[in-house]
């Protein structure tokens, strides 16, 4: 069946540092969505992407879909404290919801 | 806030017992997913329903099922808990039926089996 890894799975940054994470099938996806979720909270969208070497970009963050469409990344520019959480993407199968593993991301002042 | 609520937001219960978890979806949405979250680990989606109808099956298990009221609100029965189902339940909802919606979630509902 569809699987989605994502690595790293723990990432302990400076504030200041970048941060990415990646997102990975084994099949072709139709679409990739990343959601946050802070400690204690409930996952929040952020972002969907759909085409083949899709870029999109909300602030810090910077979203990348692959141009063969298996694996997707989100890069945070300078981690301030507020970007402490789990961030997961996620696909649609058919008919399935397939979350990733996510990645834990905390940010030391 | 992201308009959907669960209720309860702790349970607390037994090995071999009964519960409902429920949800209320946002105004509008007609979907509403269902999610466990076990300790340290991602999100395994288990069952969507569509206006009352079930539209997609995940990993639930047989001992669980699910319904979707004409009110649109959805209840999760999980039957003859055992200490492995301890875990957060999530309910989302999302305008249509489709994969690729938008899906916004509940606070969950934590659930601790003894």
């Amino acid at each position: 069946g569809q699987q989605v890894m994502q690595i790293p799975q723990y990432q302990h940054v400076q504030e200041g540092e970048d941060f990415t994470t990646y997102c990975n099938s084994s099949t072709t996806l139709s679409n990739i969505q990343w959601y946050k979720q802070r400690p204690g909270g409930h996952p929040v969208f952020l972002i969907q992407l759909v085409k083949s070497g899709e870029v999109k970009k909300q602030k810090r963050l910077t979203f990348q879909f692959g141009e063969a469409k298996k694996n997707s990344s989100l890069h945070i520019t300078a981690t301030q404290t507020t970007d402490v959480g789990t961030y997961f993407c996620t696909t649609s199968g058919t008919y399935k919801y397939i979350f990733g593993t996510g990645t834990r991301l905390k940010v030391l002042a | 806030d992201s308009g959907v609520t669960q209720t309860p937001k702790h349970l607390i219960t037994a090995t071999g017992q009964r519960v409902t978890l429920r949800c209320s979806p946002r105004s509008g949405d007609l979907s509403v997913y269902w999610y466990q979250q076990s300790l340290d680990q991602g999100l395994q989606f288990l069952i969507q329903y569509y206006n009352g109808e079930e539209r997609a099956k995940g990993n639930i298990l047989e001992r669980f099922s699910a319904q979707q009221f004409p009110d649109l609100h959805s209840e999760l029965n999980l039957s003859s808990l055992e200490l492995g189902d301890s875990a957060l339940y999530f309910c989302a909802s999302s305008v249509g039926p489709e994969g690729a919606q938008t899906q916004y979630f509940g606070p969950g509902t934590r659930l601790l089996v003894l």
